[in-house]
């Protein structure tokens, strides 16, 4: 498809457990962006890769968290160990530029993860 | 935390009126800032942008105000719509920084 896809959509998983989250930007977007987003509430920074440059990680909550991204390709955001506060639908967004331009920031539909 | 993990404001208006939201930024040399809409079980979707170099932009049944001395953004919807019914972000970014997303706000369309 044209957009950002992201997968799974839905992701149930006991506590403890690890899980891989996968994001595939539109082709061509050099910046990657990861977003957590819990039940009814605002959008949390998690970390930002931009072409070859080092990955602004500042916003990931603890080490438990972790993220890659090969070139400009497909990004897997991995959540070792899950709590139950990790509950809450992931967010990916890609863009052509380096320099923010909302009308070029495109969001996948994200990934709703529940532990349990 | 960059954004506020709080329970969402809201906002209720008549079909027809007009509806203000507002968002608060934190970093006062944040150079570029956007609205975004997000419908239930979707990713945001753009609205309207603006930079530290204006203080107002208009779009299409939109006007965004920008504050630069309190740091305070405004979305203006003219003659809302049911359709507009949604929660409304703002964000903001430093020149080639990450987005920081601020309060959402929950608005509500009464028919």
């Amino acid at each position: 498809g044209a957009g950002v896809s992201q997968s799974p959509s839905n992701k149930v998983t006991e506590k403890g457990k690890d899980v891989e989250l996968r994001c595939d930007p539109i082709s061509g977007h050099t910046a990657l962006y990861w977003y957590r987003q819990r039940l009814g509430q605002g959008l949390e920074f998690l970390i930002y890769f931009q072409g070859n440059s080092a990955p602004d990680k500042s916003g990931l909550p603890s080490d438990r968290f972790s993220a890659e991204r090969t070139g400009e390709s497909v990004s897997t955001l991995t959540i070792q160990r899950t709590q139950q506060e990790d509950s809450a639908v992931y967010l990916c967004a890609s863009s052509p530029h380096a320099i923010p331009s909302g009308n070029t920031i495109y969001f996948g539909e994200g990934s709703w993860l529940t532990v349990v | 935390g960059e954004s506020v993990g709080l329970h969402l404001p809201t906002l209720s208006v008549q079909e027809g009126d007009n509806s203000i939201i507002n968002c608060a930024y934190s970093n006062s040399a944040s150079d570029y800032f956007i609205w975004y809409k997000q419908e239930s079980g979707k990713g945001p979707q753009f609205i309207i942008d603006i930079r530290s170099n204006m203080d107002k932009r208009q779009g299409q049944r939109v006007t965004v105000l920008l504050n630069k001395t309190v740091k305070h953004l405004s979305l203006q919807i003219a003659a809302t719509q049911p359709g507009d019914s949604a929660v409304y972000f703002c964000a903001e970014a430093q020149g080639a920084q990450k987005l920081v997303f601020g309060q959402g706000t929950r608005l509500t369309i009464n028919p």
